[in-house]
């Protein structure tokens, strides 16, 4: 069964800093890697989403990594605002599956 | 476009009470998804669908019954609620290859609560 873990559970960084979120999956034959962001009582905004055949995706101030052979992604953030607190989901979907399967999230506070 | 949209947004149920939540999509996707959220225990999907008149079983699908008679409509049923059954429930629909599926999109989610 696939199990999806992300570290740290949540983090706290000033105003500006650059900053990476971290994901671990324990099985390597994965589709794609999506990364979610959910703001406090609101639904999933997908951020980045990864094919299994890619290292890696931007979007601005975003950049998310894939190296599927070693189970790990991470996203990371450039010069953090405000705006950037929320919690972030990572999930996989397994090949030839329509299942994702998140991890628990890291909660993310940025400091003006 | 609307995306995913949810009805209701909240809802209160008392237990053994009936209800059926509205997952709605204007972006022709094939697939669609029911989750459920709960603290600690993260997202967890319930039943999906990869096609109108299609559903399966998710990883916690005890107590739900689904139905997809339309193509944009992805209807959650709870027959006989349970105070287990309080969560946040998230709707998401997306595109499908061969291969499996593709970038989600997430309704607002319905916040239940059963007594």
């Amino acid at each position: 069964k696939q199990e999806v873990t992300q570290i740290p559970a949540a983090l706290s960084v000033p105003e500006g800093e650059n900053l990476v979120l971290n994901c671990s999956f324990t099985d390597s034959a994965i589709y794609n890697l999506q990364w979610f962001r959910q703001d406090p009582g609101k639904g999933l905004t997908s951020l980045l989403l990864i094919q299994s055949s890619q290292r890696e995706q931007t979007s601005g101030r975003l950049n998310a990594s894939l190296d599927k052979s070693s189970g790990r992604s991470t996203l990371y953030i450039a010069a953090s605002q405000p705006g950037d607190s929320a919690t972030y989901l990572c999930a996989v979907i397994g090949a030839g599956s329509y299942q994702l399967t998140f991890g628990k999230g890291t909660k993310l506070s940025v400091i003006p | 476009n609307a995306g995913v949209t949810q009805t209701p947004k909240f809802r209160v149920l008392k237990t053994g009470q009936s209800m059926t939540l509205l997952c709605a999509q204007d972006m022709n996707h094939e697939y669609m998804y029911w989750y459920r959220q709960d603290p600690g225990m993260g997202l967890r999907l319930i039943h999906y669908s990869v096609g109108e008149g299609t559903t399966a079983k998710g990883e916690v699908p005890d107590g739900y019954n689904v139905s997809r008679l339309k193509k944009q409509n992805f209807l959650l049923g709870l027959e006989s609620a349970a105070p287990s059954q309080t969560s946040v429930y998230f709707c998401a629909s997306s595109w499908g290859l061969a291969g499996g599926a593709m970038k989600q999109f997430f309704g607002p989610g319905t916040r239940l609560t059963v007594l």
